[in-house]
């Protein structure tokens, strides 16, 4: 069945230094790679995506990468900040877009 | 902010007992998604609505599981006779059509005693 890995699950970096999170998915028919992050108590919140007919996609600090052909994906944090420590979850949504599958998750500290 | 909201936050019972949860999502967005979130674990899909319609249900889903959208706005997700491993965070997603983002809710906490 579908399956999407995730590593590290937990990442500490010192304040200023980049993180990097990668995943790979097992069904080649998803076309569409969200990530969320997730504060302790909170709901999970959109903070990019990709799609299939693109490379790569930056917004600020927060950049991602998609290699189809390998079916893996990572999110590049730079100039990590002390609020950026959360838990954050890739996903990859099957042809159709309804059903989403997330990885188990990576637990970002980030130290002042 | 009118985003997804869920009813009640946190639940408490005993094992046996039934327990219903309510979501209403953004309302503009035709599909809903329940998930449920063990500690330190990714949402796991359990199943998906396309307006009043429930067009997929995970194989996680028992049948003392049940959701419903009958007007295809708000959903209501029932579990019938909890048992502990029913322990988790439920939680509810909405999206437009299409590979779009799911904008989740703050879930529902529910503890089996």
């Amino acid at each position: 069945g579908e399956n999407v890995e995730q590593h590290p699950s937990t990442l500490s970096v010192q304040e200023g230094d980049s993180a990097v999170i990668k995943c790979t998915y097992s069904d080649s028919a998803s076309n569409y790679f969200p990530w969320y992050k997730q504060e302790l108590g909170k709901r999970p919140q959109l903070i990019i995506d990709i799609r299939s007919n693109v490379g790569e996609k930056k917004d600020q600090r927060i950049a991602v990468t998609l290699n189809k052909t390998a079916k893996h994906f990572s999110l590049h944090i730079t100039e990590t900040q002390p609020e950026d420590s959360a838990v954050y979850f890739c996903a990859a949504s099957i042809t159709g877009g309804f059903k989403t599958i997330f990885g188990a998750g990576t637990r970002l500290f980030v130290k002042a | 902010d009118t985003g997804v909201s869920q009813n009640p936050r946190h639940k408490i019972t005993k094992r046996g007992q039934n327990v219903t949860f309510r979501c209403d999502p953004i309302s503009e967005h035709n599909r809903l998604y329940w998930y449920r979130q063990t500690l330190g674990q990714g949402p796991e899909f359990l199943t998906y609505f396309q307006n009043e319609a429930q067009l997929e249900k995970s194989r996680l889903l028992s049948d003392r599981f049940s959701a419903e959208r009958p007007k295809g706005s708000f959903s209501t997700l029932e579990i019938q006779r909890t048992e502990q491993g029913d322990s988790a965070m439920y939680l509810c997603a909405s999206s437009l059509e299409g590979p779009q983002p799911q904008h989740f809710g703050d879930g529902t906490r529910l503890s089996i005693l």
